[in-house]
Parts: structure tokens; sequence; C-alpha cells
């Protein structure tokens, strides 16, 4: 079974510019996290989507958003980069929640000049 | 607010010595607890996993951990150390009584292994 695909792997934008990053999840799997990770602040948890509705976010500003398809597969949009953005975006997938483990994927480098 | 603490930022053994990290988490109750490791430029992999019953519990690479409800810590330990194991290892919990899926990661330990 494949795992956890993510696209781009890697992305340089400018600031002001925005990004769509993608995640396809494990086939079945209806739950995508979304992780940032940034070596000042770690790994902080941005948003959950299950069955194309979010369940959760987390404390990021509105420029960070996301939607989830039929298909379970997601994306996340970053509008307005600022170079604090840059970091690794992590997607998590889970068949569904409670006791059910995420799959990660490998992530995608932002970098924003 | 849930969060989770992992003391020590880096830890250098030599290969073939034990191994524990120190995993504390503060939490009104016993959530769920994740141990994942991160090879550099990699996502994360599952090590092991603690829902309930059985407090210590054994994960994949030789790795296991062990739940302690009175000190609110869930270390991880090997028996003996391989210079493969050398990465990032990042303690998370996630709470049994929301419905999501979101995890609460520790700042990481990063483990070096001398030959």
């Amino acid at each position: 079974k494949a795992g956890v695909t993510q696209t781009p792997r890697y992305l340089i934008k400018t600031r002001g510019q925005q990004v769509t990053l993608s995640c396809s999840p494990i086939s079945g799997h209806r739950s995508v996290s979304w992780y940032q990770q940034t070596p000042g602040q770690g790994l902080q948890f941005l948003f959950e989507y299950f069955s194309e509705t979010q369940r959760n976010k987390g404390n990021f500003p509105g420029r960070f958003s996301g939607r989830q398809f039929s298909n379970s597969r997601s994306e996340m949009n970053v509008s307005t980069l600022e170079l604090g953005d840059s970091a690794l975006y992590l997607c998590a997938s889970s068949f569904l929640t409670g006791k059910n483990e995420q799959f990660f994927g490998p992530g995608t480098r932002l970098t924003v000049l | 607010a849930q969060s989770v603490t992992q003391p020590d930022i880096h830890i250098t053994v030599s290969e073939g010595a034990s191994l524990e990290l120190r995993c504390n988490y503060s939490y009104g109750a016993t959530p769920y607890l994740f141990w994942y490791v991160q090879s550099p430029g990699q996502g994360l992999q599952l090590l092991l996993k603690y829902f309930s019953g059985d407090t210590l519990v054994q994960g994949i690479k030789g790795f296991e951990a062990e739940f302690k409800r009175s000190q609110s810590s869930f270390n991880l330990r090997k028996p003996s150390v391989h210079w493969s194991d050398a990465a990032e290892y990042f303690c998370a919990v996630r709470d049994i009584t929301e419905a999501g899926n979101m995890l609460t990661f520790g700042g990481g330990t990063r483990l070096m292994v001398k030959p």
C-alpha cells in the first residue's frame, strides 16, 4: 500500500506570494491533518479534515487555509507569504480517529525569500 | 492546555549502549501517547503508541516505552543503540476526549551515536 504523498517536495516563494501544497493520504484513509515544523516553534498542528469537513484548527492566522476533496486528498494554502512561513509542512493521514495511528508524509519544504 | 516536555534537547550515546529518552506530559486525564522518529529531511515514523492496558509498550526497531501515570511520563528506551538510530525523536499526545486526531508534540530530542 502506498504511503502518504506530498507535492511538491520543495518550494521557493517570495514574500507576498501565495502557495498551495497537496497531500494524498493512504488509500482508504479519511482523516488528513497538517502540521508545520520549524526550528523555533517545533511541530505545530495546523488543521484536520475528515470527510471534507474541517474538524480541528490550530492557532494559526487566517492566511492558512485548507480543504479536502471527496477522494480524501487535501490541499493547504498560505496567502501573503511571510518570511516566518518558511518551514517543513507535514501531512498525516489516518483511517478514522480514536485508537488509530497517523501516518506522516515526507513533507514539503517551503522557503520564503 | 495540554503540553509535552522533552527535557533533553540533545543526547549522545555510544553504539551498543542503552538509551532512555524522557517525556513528560501535562494533561488532566491520560491521553493517547506516541513516540515518533524523524531522520534528516524525512517525515515522522511511528515507533510505538499507548492507548490503554499494559504500561510497557513494545515498538519497532527494538524500542519500548513505559507509561507511568503517577509521574505523567512516557519514556522511550532501547537496550542497545545502533548507529542507524541517530535521528530526532518526538513524543506526542492526543486528547482522548476529542473526536479529532490532533497531536501535541514535545520539542524533540536529537540523538547522536558515537562509534
